[in-house]
Order: structure tokens, then C-alpha cells, then sequence
């Protein structure tokens, strides 16, 4: 199957800062990017569609302006959580899909965010 | 509302077949049963999907009922490493915009 990669894997900031989560197809382009968030021992909650070259589509809930997604190419999708708080904690996962693998997506490892 | 149900959690014996139960009842024509699981901080990973046939792969076989309104994912010999929440996923095909939306899944505890 195909790899993506997340950068970093893990990362500790204090309240207020920003933080940029990277999202990476390694060997395909991603015409399409989700944007998962999980917290302890819950399921993985859909925050947003990132399509290469247009803006994002954020569900229901999930601040745009708190989380900025930007698809700038067809292998990079990139996710800055803005003036993160402890509540921010939170394992962010991001998955790609192209026409290529029309029934599949493929999920990154993820990345740890803790906010003190 | 979830489109899938899943018992919240299974235990297994190691070297024995897995059955994982998923019922979807409202399951419509052109919606396919996709199978993803997550080892415990890990993203993630695919394992098979179907639409109304059985489909077998290296990993696992997905029995699907006439019906399609229930299906069974078998790990025909678990091993330790198979510990993992099983996700069960119900969604049209993938294509550009279609999302997973991930249920509360299946705990399978594969034990020596």
C-alpha cells in the first residue's frame, strides 16, 4: 500500500503558542487529505477535507480559524493548530487518498500534541 | 447516527480464527463495508473491504451476508500482534470527498 507520513511524531508546546502538523504522501499524489483527531481511548473524529489547491471543508464543531489546514501541494497538507491550549492535546491523524487506490486511504502514524 | 454496530470488545486465543461481528442494517445499494484497525498510538490500517461478495486477502477474509445486512471479519490464526481496535466502516465508495467516519469499533484482545 501506499505511505504516508506525518512530521513530528510527537510534539510539546506551551498554551498560546501555534503548532504545524505535516501531512506527506511519500510515493503518490494526494488529491484528497483528512484531518483526524483522537483523544484518549475515543474514536477517531473526522475535523476536516483538505482538497489540493481549494480550501478546506471543516465539520461541524471544529473552529477553521482555531485549526488551519492548508493542501498547498499533491503530497504535502499541513495542519497548524493556532493558539493551542491544554484542551488541544490530542492525537492528530491524517489519511490521503488519490484516484489511484479508489477504495482505499491511507492513514499516517499520527501525531502526539500535548499543550501545557 | 452510526451506521454500523460492534460489540465493544472481544477476547481471542492465540492460533485461533478471530470472528469480528458487524451488523448494518440500513445499509444501502452502492454503500461498501470496509474493515480498518488501530494498534494501540498508531495510525490507522487498512485490512480489507467488500461490497457483496467474500473477499479474502493475506490478512483477513470478509464474509458479507446475502442480505448485506450484517458481516464478519475473520483473522483466520490471530497472533499477539493482532491486538487492536477493529473498525468496521459502512460508506459509499471512496471517491474524492467521501469520508470514513469511524464508530467506537471492536477491542480485540488476542491472548497466549
Amino acid at each position: 500500500g501506499a505511505v504516508v507520513s506525518q512530521h513530528p511524531s510527537r510534539v510539546i508546546c506551551k498554551s498560546g503558542t501555534s503548532v504545524k502538523i505535516e501531512c506527506r504522501s511519500l510515493d503518490f499524489q494526494a488529491t484528497t487529505m483528512f484531518w483526524y483527531r483522537q483523544f484518549p481511548k475515543q474514536s477517531l473524529m473526522l475535523m476536516a477535507t483538505s482538497n489540493e489547491g481549494s480550501k478546506a471543508t471543516y465539520e461541524q464543531g471544529v473552529e477553521k480559524d482555531k485549526f488551519l489546514i492548508n493542501h498547498a501541494s499533491l503530497t504535502l497538507s499541513t495542519l497548524t493548530v493556532t493558539s493551542a491550549h491544554p484542551e488541544d492535546s490530542s492525537f492528530y491523524i491524517c489519511s490521503a487518498w488519490d484516484s489511484d487506490f479508489y477504495n482505499e486511504q491511507f492513514f499516517g502514524p499520527g501525531t502526539r500534541l500535548t499543550v501545557l | 447516527d452510526a451506521k454500523t454496530t460492534q460489540p465493544p470488545s472481544m477476547d481471542c486465543a492465540e492460533g485461533r480464527a478471530a470472528n469480528l461481528p458487524c451488523n448494518h442494517s440500513t445499509i444501502s445499494g452502492n454503500e461498501y463495508v470496509y474493515w480498518y484497525r488501530q494498534i494501540h498510538s498508531q495510525g490507522p490500517q487498512y485490512i480489507i473491504h467488500g461490497l457483496k461478495n467474500n473477499e479474502t486477502n493475506e490478512m483477513a477474509s470478509l464474509i458479507i451476508t446475502e442480505d448485506r445486512k450484517s458481516s464478519t471479519l475473520i483473522l483466520p490464526h490471530a497472533t499477539l500482534r493482532d491486538t487492536a481496535v477493529y473498525y468496521c466502516i459502512v460508506e459509499a465508495p471512496l471517491s474524492r470527498g467521501n469520508k470514513l467516519v469511524f464508530g467506537a469499533g471492536t477491542i480485540l484482545r488476542v491472548k497466549s
